[in-house]
């Protein structure tokens, strides 16, 4: 069955420290790849997006993540965190053959220290 | 410049109460979306729709119904409130399904007790 995890509930990190947030997934092909960002009482944001080409993909506030097919995964990285970018981040897999959905990994939530 | 806008924000049902949940987006677009989001859990699509008048069940359509007799509007119906109800509802659309991202609404908050 297809899946998505994300292993991190919860990260901490210092601001202008760097960061990476993992995603895997469970899927027989190459699916389309999103990672969306949710600030406190809002909706989700997409950062950024991969449906084929160049692995790395550069997403809008200084996001990049890189698909990597043999270890089906999608991680998001930032070179140095801002106070802003404190929220929390999904990411979602999108199955193709007919069922227009995206399944979303059940977030990991990334608080910035001062 | 709308997008996807949801009402209401905020409300608490009684157990056994129906509701409806409002969802209208002014960007023309084909797709519609009802996820609800639990803590810990990530979101979980309800229904879904690729143009006015088909919908279509998703993961957890139980206890939810749906209509689309226009491109803009997609309520959310839920007939008999349970408590397992009680979540975040979030309301998305998109021009093209999976090639295009979700514009989503900035959700509603129902408690049911």
């Amino acid at each position: 069955a297809q899946s998505v995890t994300q292993p991190d509930i919860h990260i901490t990190v210092s601001e202008g420290a760097s960061l990476e947030l993992r995603c895997n997934y469970s899927y027989g092909a190459t699916p389309y790849l999103f990672w969306y960002v949710q600030s406190p009482g809002q909706g989700l944001q997409l950062l950024l997006k991969y449906f084929s080409g160049d692995t790395l993909v550069q997403g809008i506030k200084g996001f990049e993540a890189e698909f990597k097919r043999s270890q089906s995964s999608f991680n998001l990285r930032k070179p140095s965190v801002h106070w802003s970018d404190a929220a929390e981040y999904f990411c979602a897999v999108g199955f193709s053959g007919g069922y227009n959905k995206l399944i979303f990994g059940a977030g990991t939530r990334l608080a910035v220290h001062p | 410049n709308a997008g996807v806008t949801q009402t209401p924000k905020f409300r608490i049902l009684k157990i056994g109460q129906s509701m409806t949940l409002q969802c209208t987006q002014d960007m023309n677009h084909n797709y519609m979306y009802w996820y609800r989001q639990d803590p810990g859990m990530g979101l979980k699509l309800i229904y879904y729709s690729v143009g006015a008048g088909i919908t279509d069940k998703g993961e957890v359509p139980n206890g939810y119904n749906v209509s689309r007799s226009t491109t803009e509007d997609f309520p959310l119906r839920l007939e008999l409130a349970a408590p397992s109800q009680t979540s975040v509802y979030f309301c998305a659309s998109s021009y093209q399904g999976l090639n295009s991202p979700l514009h989503f609404g900035n959700g509603t908050r129902l408690t049911v007790t």
